[in-house]
């Protein structure tokens, strides 16, 4: 079984369209993540979800709005794409939140935006 | 600005011998660390993890030691083996600053058979 799963692996979409990538883990934690990798590599936060709640908003364009209808989902909706969105997208999950706990990564959405 | 740096992009080791990964950061805040390996087409696992009240925390093959004055930490790996082939991710962050995990860019390790 999957811990921590994202849909779908790969997307490929014209500038200018709406999409989204879901999210789900069966660990039973509390809290979630989405993470960026860019073209440099570094994987820079995004958002977390802690009880559905959101306790970590970075600095990222308002057409990225993350949704977590319940505690095992966090969902990641991002409006109007543009080239530079291209990256590959890692939801996370930890116990709770904390930095002395680790966090456990789905396998990642690469997003290509032509 | 990154507070998180992995100035190593690769390092190449022939099977049996010690990989030393190398991370230095420059928020003195920062009291956790953390390093994850990545295989291709995955995500990030953890691997060993250190709080800054120690300076060396072992487990298995992998031994990772934090020098808190010279803001550097590294990980050593003996033996290496093929296996441990992959992109390691130096991570860090600070318990009184949110829930932000900071990464640095990974250092793709290469072991030799």
């Amino acid at each position: 079984d999957t811990a921590v799963s994202q849909t779908p692996k790969y997307l490929v979409t014209q500038m200018g369209n709406d999409k989204s990538i879901k999210c789900e883990q069966n660990l039973g934690h509390d809290t979630m993540y989405w993470y960026k990798q860019d073209s440099k590599k570094f994987l820079k936060i995004m958002f977390s979800y802690n009880n559905k709640e959101l306790i970590i908003n970075e600095t990222v364009p308002n057409r990225f709005s993350p949704k977590s209808p319940d505690k095992a989902h966090l969902n990641l909706h991002i409006n109007s794409l543009e080239l530079g969105d291209s990256a590959v997208y890692f939801c996370a999950s930890s116990q709770i939140p904390g930095p002395a706990y680790e966090q456990y990564f789905g396998p990642g959405t690469r997003l290509t935006v032509t | 600005d990154q507070q998180v740096k992995q100035n190593s992009p690769s390092l190449s080791v022939q099977e049996g011998r010690i990989s030393i990964l190398n991370c230095d950061y420059t928020n003195s805040m920062f009291d956790y660390f953390l390093w994850y390996k990545k295989y291709p087409a995955e995500g990030p696992t953890f691997l060993i993890s250190i709080s800054s009240i120690k300076d060396k925390n072992e487990d298995g093959r992998f031994t990772v030691f934090l020098n808190k004055s010279a803001k550097h930490l590294s990980l050593h790996i003996v033996p290496s083996q093929p296996g441990d082939s992959a992109v390691y991710f130096c991570a860090a962050s600070e318990s009184t600053g949110g829930f932000k995990t900071i990464f640095g860019a990974g250092t793709r390790l290469f072991v030799k058979a």
